[in-house]
């Protein structure tokens, strides 16, 4: 099976541009988490979708939002952006069927996002 | 209460040494605690997990024990590698809420 994919793996952006990341995730997975990376920040999590829902949401303002498709590809924006969303843009997916059970998530490459 | 905090932030050791790293929680309803492994340039990748009705788990040189009293859990790493130097996160996840929450990383090297 293939792995999961991120597209574009980098990315180049000015203040107050808007960016769109996208994820493939691996075939039959229809879960799929977000993660922004940073340095000092470690792994944050920004939301998690499932079967086109949004099911959980990390602490980051509105600017950050979300979608999934039938087909469970994801894709997340970030509106007005801001010096301090550089990071690594993280997707993960998992084969989580439904509630009341854990299932190992698997991470793509990530998008590395620079804002000048 | 969710946090996951981890330590230490960066570790040195030796080829052919134990590495150790540790994770403190808070919150007892957490029944999952999976360890990561990030090479710069990928994303983490599944390393090891263990649930608390045991204590310890073993895969290959990497361990984890889990001590439940003291809502902590570490990963040991034996005989270490220079292949080994990579970023290790712990997390932690309850079976009704399966987001995983985060430590803050180690950054571990091993030296030939």
């Amino acid at each position: 099976k293939a792995g999961v994919t991120q597209t574009p793996r980098y990315l180049i952006k000015t203040r107050g541009q808007q960016v769109t990341l996208s994820c493939s995730p691996i075939s039959g997975h229809r879960s799929v988490s977000w993660y922004q990376q940073t340095p000092g920040q470690g792994l944050q999590f920004l939301f998690e979708y499932f079967s086109e829902t949004q099911r959980n949401k990390g602490n980051f303002p509105g600017r950050f939002s979300g979608r999934q498709f039938s087909n469970s590809r994801s894709e997340m924006n970030v509106s007005t952006l801001e010096l301090g969303d550089s990071a690594l843009y993280l997707c993960a997916s998992s084969p989580i069927t439904g509630q009341g059970a854990y299932n190992e998530q698997f991470f793509g490459p990530g998008t590395r996002l620079t804002v000048l | 209460q969710q946090q996951v905090k981890q330590s230490p932030q960066s570790l040195i050791v030796q080829k052919g040494g134990i590495s150790i790293i540790n994770c403190a929680y808070e919150n007892t309803a957490f029944d999952y605690f999976p360890w990561y492994q990030q090479f710069p340039g990928k994303g983490p990748a599944l390393l090891i997990a263990i649930r608390p009705d045991v204590s310890e788990k073993k895969e290959g040189r990497f361990t984890i024990s889990f001590n439940k009293s003291a809502k902590q859990f570490s990963l040991h790493i034996m005989d270490s590698q220079p292949g080994d130097s990579a970023t290790y996160f712990c997390a932690a996840s309850m079976g009704s809420n399966y987001q995983l929450i985060w430590g803050a990383g180690t950054k571990l090297i091993i030296k030939p």
